[in-house]
């Protein structure tokens, strides 16, 4: 099948330790993008990648790292830094950076307590 | 930065009726405006989505307008079921970059 993967889906961690989330996507899509999502919000861009190697910061990037070394994947790092980690994490793709739809996976909720 | 704003964040109809949400955007540049549907535990799909060279676009039961002048768009949802329960979301997005500012989201419920 074609399309997002995203895991875990559901992953629980200890305050102060690193985790990251894996996000694969067999479109051949050029851009990724991570959001987040808190109960009653919308989505709020941590990062997103236009092309292999290369990502830049969205809105709240703080607390979060991300690598491009492939052209399908895009993991997310939660790091200890990140002072509200608990949420629901989205993995998004479109063809090119520039006015393509976005798809998006499954989630993965994190919780850390 | 763009901001935009969904109004009502809850709405009820009976099944059979009609659905409209509405939302509004601040950047004048904004010229993408998909909407999304998430169900519970699920990722966004996206259900329909115009450009700012249209004014509207149906879609079978869907459809969305868009009003630049006022700056707002809306989804309609005719003869809703019960699967259309679900939360929206609208979102824009300027030209020459696909950064989505998205609304808070809109619970729709419909009631059998």
């Amino acid at each position: 099948d074609g399309g997002i993967t995203q895991s875990p889906k559901y992953l629980f961690r200890k305050e102060g330790q690193n985790v990251t989330l894996s996000c694969e996507q067999n479109l051949n899509h050029d851009a990724m993008y991570w959001y987040r999502q808190d109960p009653g919000q919308g989505l709020r861009l941590i990062y997103y990648s236009q092309i292999v190697n290369d990502f830049q910061k969205g809105d709240i990037a703080e607390g979060y790292s991300v690598s491009r070394e492939k052209k399908e994947s895009f993991p997310l790092t939660v790091t200890s830094a990140q002072k509200n980690p608990t949420a629901f994490y989205l993995c998004a793709s479109s063809i090119s950076a520039v006015g393509n739809t976005i798809y998006f996976g499954e989630g993965s909720w994190l919780t850390v307590v | 930065g763009e901001n935009v704003e969904q109004h009502p964040s809850t709405l009820s109809v009976q099944e059979g009726d009609s659905a409209v949400i509405k939302c509004t955007y601040s950047d004048s540049a904004s010229n993408y405006f998909p909407w999304y549907k998430q169900e519970l535990g699920k990722g966004p799909q996206l259900i329909i989505d115009i450009r700012s060279n249209v004014g509207e676009k149906k879609d079978q039961r869907i459809a969305v307008t868009l009003n630049k002048t006022a700056k707002h768009f809306s989804l309609h949802i005719t003869e809703t079921q019960p699967e259309d329960s679900a939360v929206y979301f609208c979102a824009a997005t300027p030209q020459g970059n696909n950064r989505l500012a998205f609304g808070k989201g809109n619970q729709v419920v419909v009631i059998p």
